[in-house]
């Protein structure tokens, strides 16, 4: 059983400040790894895709992974309020692979 | 570009009563996918396809049909509307590139609701 594991939160974190969340997974031939942000009410968006260990930037966000371990995280930088939303993390492995895992979420609150 | 294009937005059904969830992409994917979230969950696949003609269920298929006739089109039906259907329902739509997964596109969903 493939499992990907996400504190569901809610994260609670002030303005300006860096919110980091965290992702684990189970299956070591997983090679394709996303973030997601979803609204309240709406349809998940794709916030970043990553494929290699490392970090990846993308204007406030960073990706980190780290297949080693088996983790991927999300650093939004200079949170802000309209960050606030639950962030998906899915995992894919390659091959015939056809169906993301998606972990349940993690909700995340940005206070003024 | 559309993207992902789900109809109805809404929608009231009775108990027992029929419906197809329309579902249609215009980015030439391959593999297609819809899934519920109940409130305050997570996504749950109920079916998905990797091609015109292919579909498999996926972890909640009970009381849900699909077909795939072209690759744009991957319309969701639901036979018996029951209360336990009431959900969010979102179509998807992927592809591979150089072996790599890419990222899914959702569409924009459909609330039902079984009264």
């Amino acid at each position: 059983q493939k499992e990907v594991e996400q504190n569901s939160g809610p994260l609670s974190v002030p303005e300006g400040a860096i919110a980091s969340l965290n992702c684990t997974y189970s299956d070591r031939g997983s090679q394709s790894f996303f973030w997601y942000r979803q609204y309240s009410g709406k349809s998940p968006e794709l916030i970043m895709s990553i494929y290699s260990n490392g970090d990846k930037e993308d204007g406030r966000f960073t990706a980190q992974l780290n297949k080693a371990s088996q983790y991927v995280s999300l650093l939004i930088r200079d949170s802000q309020p309209s960050d606030s939303a639950t962030y998906l993390c899915a995992v894919q492995a390659s091959g015939g692979s056809y169906i993301p895992t998606f972990g349940r979420g993690t909700s995340l609150i940005v206070h003024p | 570009n559309a993207g992902v294009t789900q109809t109805p937005k809404f929608r009231i059904l009775k108990i027992g009563q029929s419906m197809t969830l329309q579902c249609t992409q215009d980015m030439n994917h391959n593999y297609m996918y819809w899934y519920r979230q109940d409130p305050g969950m997570g996504l749950k696949l109920i079916y998905y396809s990797v091609g015109a003609g292919i579909t498999d269920k996926g972890e909640v298929p009970n009381g849900y049909n699909v077909s795939r006739s072209t690759t744009e089109d991957f319309p969701l039906r639901l036979e018996l509307a029951a209360p336990s259907q009431t959900s969010v329902y979102f179509c998807a739509s992927s592809t591979s590139l150089q072996g790599h997964w890419q990222p899914q596109h959702f569409g924009d969903g459909t609330r039902l609701s079984i009264l």
